[in-house]
């Protein structure tokens, strides 16, 4: 069974630049979240993608978009970067319907 | 809204003795709960989650509706157990589209 994986591991950009980051689900599993972790703080909910489709959304600007390809991989889009994008970005699979939710080991984002 | 509070962001104790890390929630709904477990240099993993009331790795965690609590709980700590904790939950029968919301996570520490 493979796990839920994540590229890349770390990343350097500059404020108003944009940046996509990738994420396939583990084996079998069909739904994607994404989350922001600020350091120091809990994971915090940005997205979640089922059936290509944006599931449901936390309280984060239009700036953050994402989507979900037909072999349940996905993509978080951020545009016009702040500082405070700066954090690690979790991605997590589950089953549809199912609240249990397996994360990837995250993307290290800096924004100087 | 709904919040999930972890009061202690660390939490200190002897090999052997008991431990508990308190979370407190605040939800309109029927919440599902968690606790999340991330050990050193690895990835955010699901420890235990309210609805299979089961243990795992010796420690459990009872859901007191009338207290809007989720301790989780282990009689004796072994070293082993030093880790970041997290408490989440989410909205029960929802299939997480409302996403997991988080603590702030306890740092728990065990002295040889």
């Amino acid at each position: 069974e493979t796990g839920v994986t994540q590229s890349p591991t770390h990343l350097i950009k500059t404020r108003g630049q944009q940046v996509t980051l990738r994420c396939s689900s583990q084996s079998g599993h069909n739904t994607v979240s994404w989350y922001q972790q600020a350091l120091g703080q809990g994971p915090q909910f940005i997205f979640q993608y089922y059936r290509e489709e944006e599931n449901g959304r936390g309280n984060f600007p239009p700036r953050f978009s994402g989507l979900q390809f037909p072999n349940y991989s996905s993509e978080l889009n951020v545009n016009a970067l702040e500082l405070d994008d700066s954090a690690l970005y979790l991605c997590a699979s589950s089953v549809a319907g199912t609240p249990s939710q397996y994360f990837g080991a995250g993307t290290r984002l800096s924004v100087l | 809204a709904q919040r999930v509070t972890q009061p202690e962001k660390l939490l200190s104790v002897f090999k052997g003795a008991p431990v508990e890390l308190k979370c407190n929630y605040s939800y309109s709904g029927s919440p599902e709960l968690f606790w999340y477990v991330q050990y050193s240099r690895q990835r955010l993993q699901l420890l235990l989650r309210h609805i299979s009331r089961e243990s795992i790795k010796g420690f459990t965690a009872d859901l007191n509706k009338g207290e809007t609590s989720f301790h989780l709980k282990k009689p004796f700590a072994q070293e082993e157990d030093s880790a970041m904790y997290y408490c989440a939950l989410t909205q029960y029968s929802g299939g997480g589209a409302d996403g997991l919301t988080f603590g702030k996570g306890t740092h728990l520490i065990i002295q040889p």
